[in-house]
């Protein structure tokens, strides 16, 4: 059973589509993020969840829209894709991440054309 | 503004010796410090985490250590294994908002085990 689940695993789409990508838990964790590792392998926050709330939301443009329509899902919508929205999203929960760690999923690898 | 650096971007070690990773940070003083394993095309996987109270903390061939007054953590792999080879993931968690934590990434050191 996967922990983490992203769908898809690849994404290669044209400037200015709009696209989804899809992320589900199945440990049963309160809060979920969204991270974007760059061509330089440097990931960074995007977004958190807790409990289907939004609590972190880190200078990402507006085109970057989260939803959790439930505490096991958060999906990423991007508006108007850019070319340097090129890189690799990561799905991550955690229950209590200080005491065990944030799990991660594999990763979608999106590549704007 | 905050910085994590891990210094080494690689290391090449042999079979059997211990592998040493650095991370330092700086305007910053975190809690707690964690330490991810990353393979080519996958995501980090959690490995250690050690509070700003711990000295050190071992799991099996790992060992970390943290020093809050150098403001740097130690990462060790005894008796290291060709399948160790991957890249290691320095983690702070911070405090963005009273609400949320998240984790800090440094850009990580990747290890090379040879045999």
């Amino acid at each position: 059973d996967t922990a983490v689940s992203q769908t898809p695993k690849y994404l290669v789409t044209q400037m200015g589509n709009d696209k989804s990508i899809k992320c589900e838990q199945n440990l049963g964790h309160d809060t979920m993020y969204w991270y974007k590792q760059d061509s330089k392998k440097f990931l960074k926050i995007m977004f958190s969840y807790n409990n289907k709330e939004l609590i972190i939301n880190e200078t990402v443009p507006n085109r970057f829209s989260p939803k959790s329509p439930d505490k096991a899902h958060l999906n990423l919508h991007i508006n108007s894709l850019e070319l340097g929205d090129s890189a690799v999203y990561f799905c991550a929960s955690s229950q209590d991440g200080r005491t065990y760690g944030y799990t991660f999923g594999s990763g979608t690898r999106l590549t704007v054309v | 503004s905050q910085k994590i650096e891990q210094n080494s971007e690689a290391l090449n070690i042999q079979e059997g010796k211990t592998a040493t990773l650095t991370c330092n940070y700086t305007n910053y003083s975190p809690a707690y410090l964690q330490w991810y394993r990353q393979d080519p095309g996958r995501g980090p996987v959690f490995l250690l985490l050690i509070r700003e109270n711990e000295k050190e903390k071992r799991k099996e061939r790992l060992k970390v250590t943290f020093d809050t007054t150098l403001k740097q953590s130690l990462f060790h792999i005894t008796a290291s294994q060709p399948a160790d080879s991957a890249t290691y993931l320095c983690a702070l968690d911070r405090d963005l908002n009273q609400a949320g934590t998240a984790l800090i990434f440094g850009k990580g050191t990747t290890l090379s085990v040879s045999s």
